[in-house]
């Protein structure tokens, strides 16, 4: 198993841009979701989805769009990126039980100039 | 979920028992304790978790007061490998899968050699 694959690892933007980062998990978890990580700072929940066709909003969610089509994959979608969207993401999931561990993805450090 | 406080940096000797403490005094009966760790720029992993026993596993004991106000994460035998930030969460169970994990600013444990 691959576990949670992110794509691409590393990205310059402009701002007003917009791209998508990719998450894609092959060990059929329900849940997945979406964390931004800061410089020195914990990591902070932007969207989280629990089954395919749904999805919610975390703690951050202002500035991203999420949708779920199928249960591998979790795109993350930046519309019109800005320089305080500049920070490392990572994709996480688990399974649908009561203390699931949550597996991350390697991260994808993004630059919005 | 109960708030979790946890010192900013520790430093171990290398072969010597880490003891990193967590203060949870706040936290309710249905509430477990889980602990995960970031390597360098890393996505998080899973440690181990707890709701009332101690709990060991292959990579660290957990060992939670009786009053559950505290708890102490214990890795036996550090190696410089184990240079990471450890995040204590706390969470409350409601329903399986209905639950998301939030992310502190954590411990910076530096093992030295």
């Amino acid at each position: 198993n691959a576990g949670v694959t992110q794509t691409p690892k590393f990205q310059v933007l402009k701002t007003g841009q917009s791209m998508t980062l990719q998450c894609a998990q092959d060990m059929n978890h329900e849940y997945m979701s979406w964390y931004r990580q800061d410089p020195g700072m914990g990591l902070r929940l932007i969207h989280y989805s629990v089954g395919a066709g749904i999805t919610d909003q975390g703690e951050v969610p202002n500035g991203y769009n999420v949708s779920r089509s199928t249960t591998e994959d979790f795109p993350l979608r930046l519309l019109s990126a800005a320089p305080s969207q500049t920070s490392v993401y990572f994709c996480a999931s688990r399974g649908q039980g009561a203390n699931e561990k949550l597996f991350f993805g390697s991260g994808t450090q993004l630059s919005v100039l | 979920d109960a708030k979790t406080t946890q010192p900013t940096s520790m430093d171990c000797a290398e072969g010597r028992a880490a003891n990193l403490p967590c203060n949870h005094s706040t936290i309710s009966g249905n509430e477990y304790v889980y602990w995960y760790r970031q390597i360098h720029s890393q996505g998080p992993q899973y440690i181990i978790h707890g709701l009332k026993n101690n709990e060991t596993n292959e990579m660290a004991s957990l060992i939670i007061t009786e009053d559950r106000k505290s708890s102490t994460l214990i890795l036996p035998h550090a190696t410089l490998r184990d240079t990471a930030v450890y995040y204590c969460i706390v969470r409350a169970y409601s329903g399986a899968g209905s639950y998301q994990l939030t992310f502190g600013k954590g411990t910076k444990l530096s093992v030295i050699p």
